[in-house]
């Protein structure tokens, strides 16, 4: 079955870089949303969308924007880049927005910032 | 401020043993309740998830308990194998949040041969 997929898997930056992530669902699904998972951390919560409408909000720094396009992708995108953001970043989808709804996490992309 | 209050921290059992994985939460408003397994360098996925209005859910060797009026739930994993070894998360969304999760700090769990 189709999963998830997230591009690129890895990506090394330089401090003040910028960096995007895309994010591609699983066929139908059409809401997105994107969690930050530091080292030993738990997922935190940073946006998702719901038919190309953010539809929440978490710890989103305000360097960071995102949307979904009209096929569903989705991509996250990271400015001035600071050594903190170092992290595990997964993208999940799932089909109709709201609670309740499987969420279905992609394999990550691995920021490395320098 | 974790939200959800995951413990413990680790563990490890011998293949065949119960691990028990506690959590418990505050927000009453909470009112769904997944559990998600990870492996390291996959994305959590899903193994079982629970509403306030059940007491016990069962899905092969996983099983969810669930206290709404101690606001606490836990997860119980029969006949543990080594490959069941991995880092297990508990979270809560609630109904007009659109899916956002809070995760519980995780549970490494060892299941030794």
């Amino acid at each position: 079955a189709a999963g998830v997929i997230q591009s690129p898997r890895h990506l090394i930056k330089e401090k003040r870089e910028t960096a995007t992530l895309k994010c591609y669902p699983i066929p139908r699904h059409d809401t997105v949303y994107w969690y930050q998972q530091g080292p030993g951390q738990d997922p935190q919560f940073l946006i998702s969308f719901y038919e190309k409408m953010q539809s929440d909000k978490g710890s989103i720094p305000d360097r960071f924007s995102a949307q979904q396009f009209s096929d569903y992708h989705s991509e996250l995108n990271m400015s001035s880049l600071e050594l903190g953001d170092s992290a595990l970043y997964f993208c999940a989808s799932s089909l109709g927005g709201g609670a309740n709804n499987e969420q279905f996490f992609g394999p990550g992309t691995r920021l490395t910032v320098l | 401020q974790q939200q959800v209050k995951q413990s413990p921290q680790s563990l490890i059992v011998q293949k065949g043993g119960i691990p028990i994985i506690n959590c418990a939460y505050e927000n009453t408003a909470f009112d769904y309740f997944p559990w998600y397994q990870q492996f390291p360098g996959k994305g959590p996925a899903l193994l079982i998830a629970i509403r306030p209005d059940v007491s016990e859910k069962k899905e092969g060797r996983f099983t969810i308990s669930f206290n709404k009026s101690a606001k606490q739930f836990s997860l119980h994993i029969m006949d543990s194998q080594p490959g069941d070894s991995a880092t297990y998360f508990c979270a809560a969304s609630m109904a007009d949040s659109w899916g956002k999760l809070q995760f519980g700090a995780g549970t490494q769990v060892v299941v030794t041969p």
